[in-house]
């Protein structure tokens, strides 16, 4: 049973243009929501996280915007640059102290940004 | 400050096979995580040492994967016999606190059943 589901699988962008990538939940528990960035041939770095006593976290170009009633969170990237090509998790847990085991992980989205 | 290492980053091997992956965590770290990311899907916990002891073992498949951290500082993962819905990304990570969002991931190891 997939807990985050994650879409778009797949996400192709020109530079200077919005990326969103979008994440559902079912477990109302959870109340930590981190993003992960992963490089080619790299392992899997966190990004950006929130929680859900706010509706937006902005870090730069990135922006997490949570809707705990849909139990929907995405990630947005602003001007979107060929640096940004990379997969990216979104997680979901319960706080930010939670057991390694108790993360529960999307399936990914690969980004492409197009020069 | 190296970072966490993992060996190897590929391997081939055929059905019925052993494979054993490796990983170093950074220096100073007592956690220490397994996770599998099969193709396409979402990244999967294994298994957390703390130290040389397994905390918390609740992901690993089935008793065809074993894992060891002797002497609580690098930790091999043995897959024997390797079957082909094994294949997948092994990634390893490291923390010196309890909190896994402050973990850090080794590159991965490719692993393909053939």
């Amino acid at each position: 049973q997939q807990q985050v589901k994650q879409s778009p699988q797949s996400l192709i962008v020109q530079k200077g243009g919005i990326s969103i990538i979008n994440c559902a939940y079912e477990n109302t528990a959870f109340d930590y929501f981190p993003w992960y960035q992963q490089f080619p041939g790299k392992g899997p770095a966190l990004l950006i996280a929130i929680r859900p006593d706010v509706s937006e976290k902005k870090e730069g170009r990135f922006t997490i915007s949570f809707n705990k009633s849909a139990k929907q969170f995405s990630l947005h990237i602003m001007d979107s640059q060929p640096g940004d090509s990379a997969t990216y998790f979104c997680a979901a847990s319960r706080g930010p102290y939670s057991s390694a085991s108790k993360i529960i992980f999307g399936s990914g989205t690969r980004l492409s940004i197009r020069p | 400050e190296a970072g966490v290492t993992q060996f190897p980053s590929h391997s081939v091997i055929e059905k019925g096979q052993t494979v054993t992956l490796r990983c170093d965590p950074i220096s100073g770290h007592d956690n220490l995580y397994w996770y599998r990311r099969v193709m396409g899907k979402e990244i999967k916990f294994l298994l957390h040492f703390v130290k040389e002891s397994k905390q918390d073992e609740s992901g690993m498949p089935n008793n065809r994967f074993l894992a060891e951290r002797t002497g609580g500082t690098y930790s091999t993962l043995k897959v024997q016999p390797a079957e082909l819905e094994d294949s997948g990304v092994y990634f390893c990570a490291s923390s010196q606190g309890l909190g896994f969002t402050e973990a850090f991931f080794g590159q991965g190891t490719r692993l393909t059943v053939v």
